[in-house]
């Protein structure tokens, strides 16, 4: 198995309040992505980085940020949390571009904003 | 701009086949399959790229149509550990910077 690992695992917060989730890797990949997944609607890129201090948007960006500072972290964060952000939240990582290379999912974050 | 995946929902007893469909309205450069058990991660299956050959997996294989810009996943004598949710992920041809696009899904049930 990959060695990715996300943290929190669960996390409950109120609306207005700022969260950050964070994405662990030991595979020393160079993509790292943001997906997030609802009912109904598949798993959807947030953010994506291709290096560290290279990042860029996905296609629900809105209302998110992200950092790498380092090869095997990356940081997705919520400005300030809503009600529609709750939803769970996978980091995946792929040693080359997706085009021809499998990403490696970590286990998920399971985000509630109340 | 997101692939279609039909069927939404298949149920199957054991031994009985299966077939996926992923189809994009965009040229596609390569189609990838993951799997989803309940309360975990999409696990990766393969992937096919433009001009590649069929891909197998265990009982599991995969064709690419480029021309009708779809592919289909074949579940051969299904056993209950086939029981997940199916995504398909696109790469379209141009303009993508690579990153995956991915269907909404298919959920199959395997039955004793």
């Amino acid at each position: 198995d990959a060695g990715i690992t996300q943290s929190p695992r669960h996390k409950v917060t109120e609306t207005g309040t700022p969260v950050t989730l964070r994405c662990h890797q030991t595979e020393n990949h160079r993509y790292m992505y943001w997906y997030r997944q609802d009912p109904g609607h598949g798993l959807r890129l947030i953010h994506y980085s291709y290096g560290v201090k290279d990042t860029d948007k996905g296609e629900v960006s809105d209302g998110y940020s992200v950092s790498r500072s380092k090869t095997e972290d990356f940081l997705l964060t919520l400005e300030s949390a809503t009600s529609s952000q709750t939803s769970v939240y996978f980091c995946a990582i792929s040693r080359l571009a997706g085009v021809t290379n499998e990403q490696f999912f970590g286990p998920g974050t399971r985000l509630t904003v109340l | 701009q997101q692939p279609v995946q039909s069927p939404q929902a298949v149920i199957l007893r054991e031994g009985e086949d299966a077939v996926i469909n992923c189809s994009s309205s965009k040229a596609l450069y390569s189609v990838h399959w993951y799997r989803q058990k309940h309360g975990e991660a999409p696990v990766f299956l393969m992937i096919l790229l433009k001009g590649g050959e069929q891909k197998g997996h265990e009982k599991i294989s995969a064709s690419f149509n480029e021309k009708k810009q779809q592919s289909s996943l074949y579940l051969t004598a299904s056993q209950l550990s086939y029981s997940g949710t199916y995504f398909c992920g696109t790469v379209p041809d141009i303009g993508s910077q690579g990153n995956l696009i991915f269907g909404k899904g298919t959920k199959l049930s395997v039955k004793p």
